[in-house]
């Protein structure tokens, strides 16, 4: 696709259940990113990617929390026992490489957690 | 951790109107970004700012990186409805934790009533 993508768009859970949330980069960008926006604030940096590894995992919030990324291209960012805490909007990012100043963000993900 | 004070949190603005809004830091940082935000979408780069004292326009928004590279500002010319978003200011190092952006909080901006 020509921009970056997101799925579901929506996803309402009950608290303690767990959810993946899935992001498709622009093809071809190696650095992918995940950020999580609360309503009404800024985002929130959570991890990131350069190909399939993730030298960066400090914004993580707990341990809860986990991402992939399998053949340089789609993420998954899992949540376990999801809490109503967790509720947010998750945005997912890519830029051409790491070095590369400009990051092209998705619709983003909204997250409910009853 | 670093943070990225934006101000004001929200403005009320009428056509024609030229707005302003600023973001402030602690901390320094390499790069500074404008990003605006429309319901239901994510953020979408308006400016990048690489260099301390720099000006840049882009259209009708022209933004400035502070010379102590702790601050930046956007103004936007001749205000139109389709203005109306949230705009965010972003901190970026770029030779640390992979370009991860530090963000505002944002400035809600809305059509006066």
């Amino acid at each position: 696709g020509a921009g970056v993508s997101q799925s579901p768009s929506n996803k309402v859970t009950e608290k303690g259940k767990d959810v993946e949330l899935r992001c498709d980069p622009i093809s071809g960008h190696t650095a992918l990113y995940w950020y999580r926006q609360s309503l009404g604030q800024g985002l929130e940096f959570l991890i990131y990617f350069q190909g399939n590894s993730a030298p960066d995992k400090s914004g993580l919030p707990s341990d809860r929390f986990s991402a992939e990324r399998t053949g340089g291209s789609v993420s998954t960012l899992t949540i376990q026992r999801t809490q109503q805490e967790d509720s947010a909007v998750y945005l997912c990012a890519s830029s051409l490489r790491v070095a590369s100043l400009g990051q092209f963000f998705g619709p983003g993900t909204r997250l409910t957690v009853l | 951790g670093q943070q990225l004070n934006q101000s004001p949190q929200s403005m009320f603005i009428q056509e024609g109107e030229d707005v302003s809004m600023n973001c402030t830091s602690s901390s320094i940082f390499n790069t500074w970004l404008w990003y605006k935000q429309d319901p239901g979408e994510g953020p979408v780069l308006l400016i990048a700012l690489y260099k301390a004292g720099e000006l840049t326009s882009n259209g009708r928004l022209t933004a400035q990186f502070g010379i102590t590279r702790k601050d930046s500002f956007l103004n936007i010319s001749a205000s139109i409805p389709s203005d109306v978003g949230i705009y965010f200011c972003a901190g970026q190092i770029s030779k640390a934790a992979g370009n991860k952006l530090t963000f505002g909080g944002g400035t809600r901006v809305l059509v006066k009533p």
